[in-house]
């Protein structure tokens, strides 16, 4: 069965830095998403992707982060200058609709850990 | 704003045995889906059942089932005779019907063990 990946399983970078996120949806989905868990709560929505532009964000989201699909195949999530308080599992997730049957698919994530 | 929660952060249950898996969850809209997805340690998430919110009858798969109950605005999931591969972190998420983004408003989740 098709799977979301996820590169890197584990990121460790410097306060300060800029880190991508890398994902690969599933092929035939032009739905996508991109969560985070903070250690101990809940997934957070953080923003959704279609048809190479942003249809919502949630307020996490601000001008430190930016997504893009750069080549019809990757979906990636950017900070550009990491805190602290990014520290988190990253989840990508895809669907073929936007519609509440069609499931969205979930990849195992990324941690990311900033120092 | 739609919330949801799932106020047991732990369950255990033993293995043939019968669990429920609590949900409530907060909204002012008539229409929407409720989904509970299952994360095995390390591992995505996996969809393992959902809910039309205009559907009476509650969803099952397999071993999985729901109670909807829509005014109650509950949302349980139960696992009949429970297998060793149940045991995850089992997370509630509700969807609103209205708007284009397909966004997933999740509860805290809950660990499930399942003891031989």
């Amino acid at each position: 069965e098709p799977e979301v990946t996820q590169t890197p399983s584990h990121q460790v970078t410097q306060m300060g830095q800029e880190v991508i996120l890398r994902c690969v949806p599933i092929s035939n989905h032009l739905y996508f998403y991109w969560y985070r868990q903070i250690l101990g709560q809940k997934v957070e929505f953080l923003v959704s992707f279609y048809n190479n532009e942003i249809s919502e964000k949630s307020e996490i989201f601000d001008d430190q982060f930016s997504v893009e699909r750069p080549d019809g195949s990757n979906f990636t999530l950017k900070i550009r200058s990491t805190k602290l308080e990014d520290s988190a599992m990253y989840f990508c997730a895809s669907s073929q609709d936007r519609a509440g049957n069609q499931p969205q698919h979930f990849g195992d994530g990324t941690r990311l850990s900033i120092l | 704003a739609q919330t949801v929660t799932q106020s047991q952060p732990e369950m255990s249950v033993q293995e043939a045995e019968t669990v429920t898996l609590s949900c409530t969850y907060d909204t002012s809209e008539s229409d929407y889906y409720l989904f509970w997805y299952k994360q095995p340690p390390s591992r995505q998430m996996i969809l393992v059942i959902r809910q039309e919110a205009y559907k009476q009858q509650n969803a099952t798969e397999n071993r999985f089932s729901v109670n909807f109950q829509k005014a109650a605005k509950s949302f349980s999931l139960k696992i009949s005779d429970s297998q060793l591969g149940d045991a995850a972190m089992y997370f509630c998420a509700y969807r609103s019907a209205r708007g284009n983004t397909g966004k997933l408003i999740f509860g805290q989740g809950t660990t499930l063990q399942v003891k031989p």
